[in-house]
């Protein structure tokens, strides 16, 4: 049972916005950045949002973060068929001292 | 270019030991954070620990489920961020991967190694 919550599954049509939330509480997303992972299948993790709304460079401008609260969100605009991978919400949790992952959400592309 | 590569895993028996090398590429190792970072055959992802940087004088935070039992070290000289893992259990099989921040200031983890696999069987 991961500390943060995601639905297992989303999916949408090429050229669709599709929503992937994150649940946490107040010592966690609550009190803290969260931070957004893409995972293509066989390959490493790679950082799509930071400070909860701030992509690195090279991440494209479809991809967008937001919080209110103890929830987060990841709005990916435009959907194409390499979107398809897994995501993951993270944040820093103050009453375990450590870094925690959402269970991840499989985007689907239909 | 930021690159990790990590080396060291393998097959290890209940009870075992083994010890994990993450080699980082790039200038000034000491200014970043570095983690480690797991995930179980078909799972998601797993935070294990992180040693903090020189300025935050490299404390060392770990999972409650692998306090006592795995160690995170490094040597700025080397480039080098180490998990020492002991008393392994058939539940610590995982890719394991090595994570640095993506600047000194941020604290999201923006170049990951590609992995390597440890897996606890008899």
């Amino acid at each position: 049972q991961s500390v943060l919550t995601q639905s297992p599954s989303a999916s949408g049509a090429p050229g669709q916005r599709v929503t992937i939330s994150c649940s946490g509480s107040s010592s966690n997303i609550g009190s803290n950045n969260v931070y957004w992972y893409q995972q293509l299948p066989a390959t490493a993790p790679k950082l799509l949002i930071y400070g909860n709304n701030q992509r690195p460079s090279g991440v494209p401008d479809r991809f967008s973060g937001s919080k209110s609260g103890t929830s987060a969100s990841l709005a990916i605009s435009g959907l194409r068929s390499e979107d398809e991978a897994d995501y993951y919400c993270a944040a820093w949790d103050d009453s375990l001292s450590g870094r925690v992952f959402g269970g991840g959400t499989k985007l689907t592309v239909l | 270019e930021v690159q990790l590569v990590e080396s060291g895993g393998g097959l290890v028996q209940p009870g075992g030991s083994l010890r994990l090398s993450c080699a980082a590429s790039g200038l000034t190792f000491s200014d970043y954070y570095m983690d480690w970072v797991r995930q179980a055959p078909g799972k998601g992802l797993e935070w294990v620990g992180r040693s903090r940087n020189k300025a935050n004088s490299y404390t060392i935070e770990y999972a409650a489920s692998v306090k006592g039992r795995f160690t995170i070290s490094r040597d700025d000289s080397n480039n080098s961020v180490y998990l020492q893992l002991n008393s392994l259990k058939t539940e610590d099989t995982a890719v394991y991967y090595c994570a640095r921040a993506l600047t000194a200031t941020t604290r999201g983890l923006g170049y990951w190694g590609q992995g390597t696999l440890v897996t606890v069987s008899s």
